[in-house]
């Protein structure tokens, strides 16, 4: 069975610190990453996709890919309290749209 | 305003009574997907499609149909209901421009009792 692990928190962090959030998987053919971010009560929200080893910044988010370790992370650099969400990892394979979730970790920003 | 659409958005059913829960997207979008949510096992895909006509299982498909016969249209259908299919559902839609990166329905919370 292909796996997501993360870690479920709650990360707390406070305002302004950087929040790193992680994420290991199992299938070694799986090449595509993303980061999805869901409030409470609402729907994924896709916030950055990765597709090869090293990092990817967009603003205040840069994912990370270590294929060899199959490790994918999120770092949130001046975190704020509109940042406390549940961040989920997901993995897919190559050439396919079947995608495996991990359960997500809730984030929690201190103001 | 491009969004995909889910209806009804929440319902409560008793096991055996087909029901649909539709899907739709103005976005013009090649692939649409079904998800299911529970706590503590996350996200997992139903059904996946393609384009019109082109559907496939994702990680568990058992006690739900899909069909593809326009593009914007992706109905989740559950013939004969169960309470372990209690569960928030999601449809999700990505363009062929993009195609992994999906856009979420906002939910359709199902309980079947």
């Amino acid at each position: 069975q292909k796996e997501v692990e993360q870690n479920s928190g709650p990360l707390s962090v406070p305002e302004g610190a950087i929040a790193s959030l992680n994420c290991t998987y199992s299938d070694r053919g799986s090449q595509s990453f993303f980061w999805y971010r869901q409030y409470s009560g609402k729907s994924p929200e896709l916030i950055m996709s990765i597709y090869s080893n090293g990092d990817k910044e967009d603003g205040r988010f840069t994912a990370q890919l270590n294929k060899a370790s199959q490790y994918v992370s999120l770092l949130i650099r001046d975190s704020q309290p509109s940042d406390s969400a549940t961040y989920l990892c997901a993995v897919n394979g190559e050439r396919t749209y079947k995608y495996i979730f991990g359960t997500g970790t809730r984030l929690k920003v201190l103001a | 305003e491009a969004q995909v659409t889910q209806n009804p958005r929440y319902l409560i059913t008793v096991t055996g009574k087909k029901l649909t829960v539709t899907c739709s997207q103005n976005m013009n979008h090649e692939y649409m997907s079904w998800y299911r949510q529970d706590p503590g096992l996350g996200l997992r895909q139903i059904y996946y499609s393609m384009n019109v006509e082109v559907t496939d299982k994702g990680d568990v498909p058992e006690g739900y149909k899909v069909s593809r016969k326009e593009k914007r249209n992706f109905p989740l259908i559950l013939e004969s209901p169960s309470p372990n299919q209690t569960s928030l559902y999601f449809c999700a839609s990505s363009p062929s421009t993009s195609p992994y990166e999906q856009y979420f329905g906002p939910g359709t919370r199902l309980t079947v009792t």
